[in-house]
C-alpha cells in the first residue's frame, strides 16, 4: 500500500519545467516530516535526488528542487533533458503506520 | 563507490521460504542502519524491515513474524529470511542503506534488487 499520493504521469518537453505532487496527510508530511524524492530507472537501483531541507546529493544538478506546503511535497524538474525520463518516487515517515517509513506509488516522467 | 548487490530471489511456492542476500562493497553495513524496500509489480516501493547500527531489528506489519533480518560483518552482508511465503509477497526486492541513522533518513544507496515470485 502506498501512504503518498502522486500523479500517475507527466509530460513535458525538452527544456520545460515539470512539477510532481506528493499529497500526504497530517499524520506524515502534514506532521513536519522530511520529504525525499528518489528516481528511478526500471533495471537500475533507485538514486536519491532529494532529501530534507532540499538538500542535492553530489552530482545532482540543481535543476531538481524540492519544496513543501502543508500535507503535500514538490518535485520541481527545469530545463527538462531526456535523460530525466524516469520514474519519481517521494518518500516520507508516517505515524499513523507503526511509525514506518512510506512511499508514493511513484509517477513516470515522459520527455516528449 | 558504494554498490549494494541482492541475491537469492527467483520463483518460489506459497509456504515457503527464501533468503535473500546483500552483498555490500565501498560502505561497511554494520556502520549504517539497512532496509528491505519491497516493490510489487505495479505499485510503489514498500519499506518492509530495517536492521539498526546496533544489531536491532524492526519489521512492519506485513511481514512481522514471517521475517528475520541478520548480518555477517565479516562478510559485509545483510540477509532476509521470510517464511510462509504468500502470492502478495511477489516483488522486486531491493536492500537500502540510510547513513544518517534514524528513521527519518533517506535512503542515500540502493541495490538493483532481485525479484521474487510467489505462485504454484
Amino acid at each position: 500500500q502506498s501512504g503518498l499520493t502522486q500523479p500517475p504521469s507527466v509530460s513535458a518537453a525538452p527544456g520545460q519545467r515539470v512539477n510532481i505532487s506528493c499529497t500526504g496527510t497530517s499524520s506524515n508530511i502534514g506532521a513536519g516530516y522530511a520529504v525525499h524524492w528518489y528516481q528511478h530507472l526500471p533495471g537500475t537501483a533507485p538514486k536519491l535526488l532529494i532529501s530534507v531541507n532540499n538538500n542535492r546529493p553530489s552530482g545532482v544538478p540543481d535543476r531538481f528542487s524540492g519544496s513543501m506546503s502543508g500535507t503535500s511535497a514538490s518535485l520541481a524538474i527545469t530545463g527538462l533533458q531526456a535523460e530525466d525520463e524516469a520514474i519519481y518516487y517521494c518518500q516520507s515517515f508516517d505515524i499513523s503506520l507503526g511509525f514506518s517509513r512510506v512511499f508514493g506509488g511513484g509517477t513516470k516522467l515522459t520527455v516528449l | 563507490e558504494v554498490q549494494l548487490v541482492e541475491s537469492g530471489g527467483g520463483l518460489m511456492q506459497p509456504g515457503g521460504s527464501l533468503r535473500l542476500s546483500c552483498a555490500a562493497s565501498g560502505i561497511t553495513i554494520s556502520r549504517h542502519s539497512v532496509s528491505w524496500v519491497r516493490q510489487a509489480p505495479g505499485k510503489g516501493p514498500e519499506w518492509i524491515s530495517v536492521i539498526y547500527r546496533n544489531g536491532n531489528t524492526y519489521y512492519t506489519d506485513p511481514v512481522k513474524g514471517r521475517v528475520t533480518m541478520s548480518r555477517d560483518n565479516s562478510k559485509n552482508t545483510l540477509y532476509f529470511q521470510m517464511n510462509s511465503l504468500r502470492p502478495e509477497d511477489t516483488a522486486m526486492y531491493y536492500c537500502a542503506i540510510a547513513t544518517g541513522g534514524t528513521t527519518h533518513d533517506p535512503f542515500d544507496f540502493w541495490g538493483q534488487g532481485t525479484m521474487v515470485a510467489v505462485s504454484s
